[in-house]
């Protein structure tokens, strides 16, 4: 099976801007979850999505929102971007979600705020 | 306090040593936990997962899970260079796809 993709791999922008990532997961699997990494916080749970609902969220502010299409791919956007907003943003798949479900991440997307 | 945290490091072994990872976590309803690999400029990996009390082997690796004193560990038998990563402890406090991670312990196996 192909592993979980996420486009673009690299992104610049500038603050004010706002930008969309997309993440599509390994086939099969319903349940995206989006993380946030970053040297001084780490990894963050942003949010979950699970048969096009959002399922979870944490605690970052309204800026950042996503959706999940039918045929489970996700797109996370964060408008107004600010120079904290410079990231590793990581999409992970797995089945449903479950407690037990592994996650599985895709490569990333280094988002660069000037 | 952070709900998983994790020493930080760096932790230095020899090669062919025994390295010893640990993570304490804040919620007593955490129900399964999980360590990922993280090598430089990738994305993480998962290493082992469990979810009961005791321990749990795969390969060179163990991971014990202690509920009682919140407590998870990770053991990497005969150390390799190639294992010198982060290895980061997650937590799942069914919440569905929501996984809380500490900040990562970075390992260093010296030749």
């Amino acid at each position: 099976k192909a592993g979980v993709t996420q486009t673009p791999r690299y992104l610049i922008k500038t603050r004010g801007q706002q930008v969309t990532l997309s993440c599509s997961p390994i086939s099969g699997h319903r349940s995206v979850s989006w993380y946030q990494q970053t040297p001084g916080q780490g990894l963050q749970f942003l949010f979950e999505y699970f048969s096009e609902t959002q399922r979870n969220k944490g605690n970052f502010p309204g800026r950042f929102s996503g959706r999940q299409f039918s045929n489970s791919r996700s797109e996370m956007n964060v408008s107004t971007l600010e120079l904290g907003d410079s990231a590793l943003y990581l999409c992970a798949s797995s089945p449903a979600g479950g407690i037990t479900d592994t996650q599985y991440f895709g490569p990333g997307t280094r988002l660069t705020v000037l | 306090q952070k709900e998983v945290e994790q020493n930080s490091g760096p932790l230095s072994v020899p090669e062919g040593a025994i390295a010893s990872l640990n993570c304490t976590y804040s919620d007593r309803g955490s129900q399964s936990f999980f360590w990922y690999r993280q090598y430089s400029g990738k994305s993480p990996e998962l290493i082992m997962s469990i979810y009961s009390n005791g321990d749990k082997e795969d390969g060179r690796f163990t991971a014990q899970l202690n509920k009682a004193s919140q407590y998870v560990s990770l053991l990497i038998r005969d150390s390799q260079p190639s294992d010198s990563a982060t290895y980061l402890c997650a937590v799942n406090r069914n919440q569905g796809g929501k996984l809380i991670f500490g900040q990562g312990t970075e390992l260093s196996v010296k030749p």
